[in-house]
């Protein structure tokens, strides 16, 4: 069965770096989305991404975060500086179509740890 | 407002007993769809059951079923014959109809569920 994959599944860093998480969606999806969840909290919305561009992003995108799709597999979410407070799992998502109606898949998700 | 709310942090299940999780949701869309998701204590997020907003039938898939309320604003998750394997947390999400596409999910704080031999 076709599943979304992450790497590394987890990311030590010092704040102020920068760090690309990688995420390769289901092959056939064509929207694509980031989420973050700090421990013991909610999962937030960070960004959705669709047709090489920017659908929608969340407060929380700001412009420490950026998104790309280097290539036809890839999908990745760059921090530019890393703060304490981006230590969180950051989770991959994909779906075939972009409707209310279409499941979100998830990857096993990215722990960031930023000291 | 929240737009999911889940409000049993925790829940404990004798073994082979069904349990209720509950998940109100807030919305002014017509359109809208909801789901569930499994997070086991390795962090994946597996996602369990969908039910659309026009969906007149209460969706089920498996041990899972949805008891969709609509007049009511809840879609509360029920497990049935609890095995060991159930114990994680469980996430109710809501997506909009509102401009149909790339829409984000918008999850509840969730609720650790505990399945007791």
């Amino acid at each position: 069965e076709p599943e979304v994959t992450q790497t590394p599944s987890h990311q030590v860093t010092q704040m102020g770096q920068e760090v690309i998480l990688r995420c390769v969606p289901i092959s056939n999806h064509l929207y694509f989305y980031w989420y973050r969840q700090i421990l013991g909290q909610k999962v937030e919305f960070l960004v959705s991404f669709y047709n090489n561009e920017i659908s929608e992003k969340s407060e929380i995108f700001d412009d420490q975060f950026s998104v790309e799709r280097p290539d036809g597999s890839n999908f990745t979410l760059k921090i530019r500086s890393t703060k304490l407070e981006d230590s969180a799992m950051y989770f991959c998502a994909s779906s075939e179509l972009g409707g209310y109606t279409d499941t979100q898949y998830f990857g096993p998700g990215t722990r960031l740890t930023v000291l | 407002a929240q737009k999911i709310t889940q409000t049993q942090p925790g829940m404990f299940v004798q073994e082979k007993e069904a349990v209720t999780l509950d998940c109100t949701y807030d919305t002014s869309d017509q359109s809208y769809g909801l789901f569930w998701y499994k997070q086991p204590s390795s962090g994946e997020m597996i996602f369990l059951i969908y039910q659309g907003s026009y969906d007149e039938q209460n969706a089920t898939e498996g041990r899972y079923s949805l008891n969709f309320q609509k007049a009511r604003k809840s879609a509360n998750l029920v497990i049935s014959a609890s095995q060991l394997g159930d114990s994680a947390m469980y996430f109710c999400a809501m997506r909009e109809g509102r401009g149909n596409t790339g829409n984000q999910f918008y999850f509840g704080t969730g609720t650790s569920l505990t399945v007791i031999p």
